[in-house]
């Protein structure tokens, strides 16, 4: 079965930072990759995914990431970030089901 | 269009007991599959339906059960409860299988409480 690994599971930034959030999958053939995010108290919304074609994908509220299949990574990306960001963000690979990984929580500092 | 509904929101039941949670998918979509998020475990996948029939399993006892209903709404069934089914259950709808990798909308969950 595929699988996903995120590097990090608590990240704190200050507002203004740059973001990066690590996942590498396992499956070295043809896969379908999300990054999610569950802010405080929400529920689990699609930032982006990466089915094929141009590798950097850009997704909703400025996120970015980036499929590189050599390094098995997909790693998502903000240039700026906001308060607003605080969340949990979660790496995720389908074949029959999602597969999530571990989780990121991310917080903002003002 | 209104989003994946969950109810209840949250429950508090005492081991032994069996508890039925309910999912109302997004209009149109004919796929519903059943995820367990817990602090040590994160989010893993319990069953997949789809046209009234369960498509696809998890990795969980048979006491985790589900079903899906002709207006694809499911329900899912958890029996004998124990203290380590304490978790937030998530649904989440997509327009065809997960094998055709549709995109999956999630619905706001249900806070199981086992004591």
């Amino acid at each position: 079965a595929q699988s996903v690994s995120q590097h990090n599971h608590h990240v704190i930034l200050s507002e203004a930072a740059s973001l990066e959030l690590g996942c590498n999958y396992s499956y070295g053939g043809t896969v379908n990759l999300f990054w999610y995010v569950q802010y405080p108290g929400q529920h689990l919304q699609l930032l982006l995914k990466y089915f094929s074609g141009d590798p950097l994908v850009k997704g909703i509220k400025g996120f970015e990431a980036e499929f590189i299949k050599s390094k098995f990574s997909f790693n998502l990306r903000k240039p700026s970030v906001q308060w607003s960001d605080t969340a949990e963000y979660f790496c995720a690979v389908i074949d029959y089901k999602l597969s999530f990984g571990a989780g990121t929580t991310v917080t903002v500092r003002a | 269009k209104a989003g994946v509904t969950q109810t209840p929101r949250y429950l508090i039941k005492t081991r032994g007991q069996q508890v039925t949670l309910s999912c109302s998918p997004i209009s149109g979509h004919r796929s519903v599959s059943w995820y367990q998020q817990t602090p040590g475990q994160g989010l893993q996948f319990l069953f997949e339906y789809f046209s009234e029939t369960q498509r696809n399993k998890g990795n969980f006892p048979g006491r985790f059960s589900g079903r899906q209903f002709s207006n694809s709404r499911s329900e899912m069934n958890v029996s004998t409860l124990e203290l380590g089914d304490s978790a937030l259950y998530l649904c989440a709808s997509s327009l065809g299988s997960s094998a055709s990798y549709n995109e999956q909308f999630f619905g706001p969950g249900t806070r199981l409480t086992v004591l």
